[in-house]
């Protein structure tokens, strides 16, 4: 079980707006940092957000972030056919005093 | 543009040693500033932190592989080591070597290795 939850799947026609929620707690989300990632099988994972928010200049701004608290929120606008991926959040936990992972969320463009 | 490159055993035995080495290419600052680390995924499954290691020499481990994981950075070499004893099966996987960020708290990955699969088999 991981530290930070996450919907196992979501999906969603092409155009169309996803959001990918992570949970998580005071020890982590709620002091910390967080970090999406999106991962195509077969591939190594690749940075989305950072600090909750930020987007590397490489990455379109389709893509965005929020935090509320002890949660975050990946935002993915105009879906694509190539968004389809695992996408994954990450923070530091400061009760194991380690960067601890969301068990990853499956995203299906129909 | 910076590129990791992992190298090491892709078999190994249950209970032998994993050892494996990302050379880092491209970088000009030695390493300094940042945060190294080792991520590992087994197949089918998520992403797992193993741990992290300034150029200093400061580190931080999951606390679930704490006991027998050591990471290493040599400088001048600009090569990032990992060693985990003892290992299982569960211990098979895909191990990247990564940058992190300038903070150990940043859980920023920018630059990932492509990955090296390790199997441990009997």
């Amino acid at each position: 079980q991981s530290v930070l939850t996450q919907p196992p799947s979501v999906s969603a026609a092409p155009g169309q707006k996803v959001t990918i929620s992570c949970s998580g707690s005071t020890s982590n989300i709620g002091t910390y940092y967080v970090s999406w990632y999106q991962q195509v099988p077969g591939t190594a994972p690749k940075l989305l957000i950072h600090d909750n928010i930020k987007r590397p200049s490489e990455i379109p701004d389709r893509f965005s972030g929020s935090k509320s608290g002890t949660s975050v929120t990946l935002g993915i606008d105009g879906l694509q056919t190539g968004d389809e991926a695992d996408y994954y959040c990450a923070a530091w936990d400061s009760s194991l005093s380690a960067v601890v992972f969301g068990g990853g969320t499956k995203l299906t463009v129909l | 543009q910076l590129q990791l490159r992992e190298s090491g055993p892709g078999l190994l035995k249950p209970s032998e040693t994993l050892s494996l080495t990302c050379t880092v290419s491209g970088d000009s600052s030695s390493g300094r500033g940042y945060y190294w680390g080792w991520i590992r995924q087994p197949p089918g499954k998520g992403l797992e932190w193993i741990g992290n290691i300034y150029y200093s020499g400061s580190t931080y481990y999951s606390p679930s592989l704490k006991s027998r994981v050591t990471i290493s950075f040599d400088t001048s070499k600009k090569q990032l080591s990992l060693h985990l004893t003892s290992v299982t099966a569960a211990d098979t996987a895909v191990y990247y070597c990564v940058r992190e960020g300038i903070h150990y708290y940043d859980a920023r990955v920018d630059f990932w290795g492509q990955g090296t699969l390790v199997t441990v088999s009997s």
